[in-house]
């Protein structure tokens, strides 16, 4: 059974911090890696996707992956109170299909 | 240019009845993932259409069916209904291409309840 597997939080980060989010995956032979927004009783949005080993950014936003230990992340930078939502990681598996890990919650305070 | 949009917002439905779902995606866009997200974990993933056929297939039972039209929208229908359908329906569309392919766009969702 493939997996992908978040920490449910709520992760609290004060204001102007920098949140870190985590997720690990189960299938070694996973293509492509997302990181989507979703604010409560909306759908999620795409922040960003990556692919390659290393860092990519867009704005605040940091992806980090790491395929050997099987391990992404997505960094926020001078969080703001807007940026409070659940942070879903999901995967593309070798299969081509997208598992969705559960999601963490953040709160930035204020 | 209008998103993915979908319809109902909202269903109610009884056991064992049917229901069918809609979903018109981003104009351009040529692709349509279904998922199924219940209240307080991530959406999984039900089927994707593309060029009318079902390309793709989660772990879901038979009960879970689609279509595509030649317009790019889309339909989700269950068939005897749980409880356990009970769920936020999500529309995803994107454009089959690398890398566009890994930009999904999901619409506002379809909240059904089985009682």
């Amino acid at each position: 059974q493939k997996e992908v597997e978040q920490n449910s939080g709520p992760l609290s980060v004060p204001e102007g911090a920098i949140a870190s989010l985590n997720c690990t995956y189960s299938d070694r032979g996973s293509q492509s890696f997302f990181w989507y927004r979703q604010y409560s009783g909306k759908s999620p949005e795409l922040i960003m996707f990556i692919y390659s080993n290393g860092d990519k950014e867009d704005g605040r936003f940091t992806a980090q992956l790491n395929k050997a230990s099987q391990y992404v992340s997505l960094l926020i930078r001078d969080s703001q109170p807007s940026d409070s939502a659940t942070y879903l990681c999901a995967v593309r598996g070798r299969d081509d299909k997208i598992i969705f890990g559960k999601g963490t919650r953040l709160h930035i305070l204020p | 240019d209008a998103g993915v949009t979908q319809s109902p917002t909202h269903l109610i439905k009884t056991r064992g009845q049917q229901v069918t779902l809609r979903c018109s995606p981003k104009s351009g866009h040529d692709t349509v993932s279904w998922y199924q997200q219940a209240l307080g974990q991530g959406p999984q993933f039900i089927f994707q259409y593309y060029e009318e056929e079902e390309r793709q297939r989660g772990n879901f039972p038979d009960r879970f069916s689609g279509h595509q039209f030649p317009n790019y929208s889309s339909e989700l229908n269950v068939n005897a209904l749980l409880l356990g359908d009970s769920a936020l329906y999500l529309c995803a569309s994107s454009l089959r291409v690398f890398p566009s392919q890994e930009t999904q766009y999901f619409g506002p969702g379809t909240r059904l309840l089985v009682l």
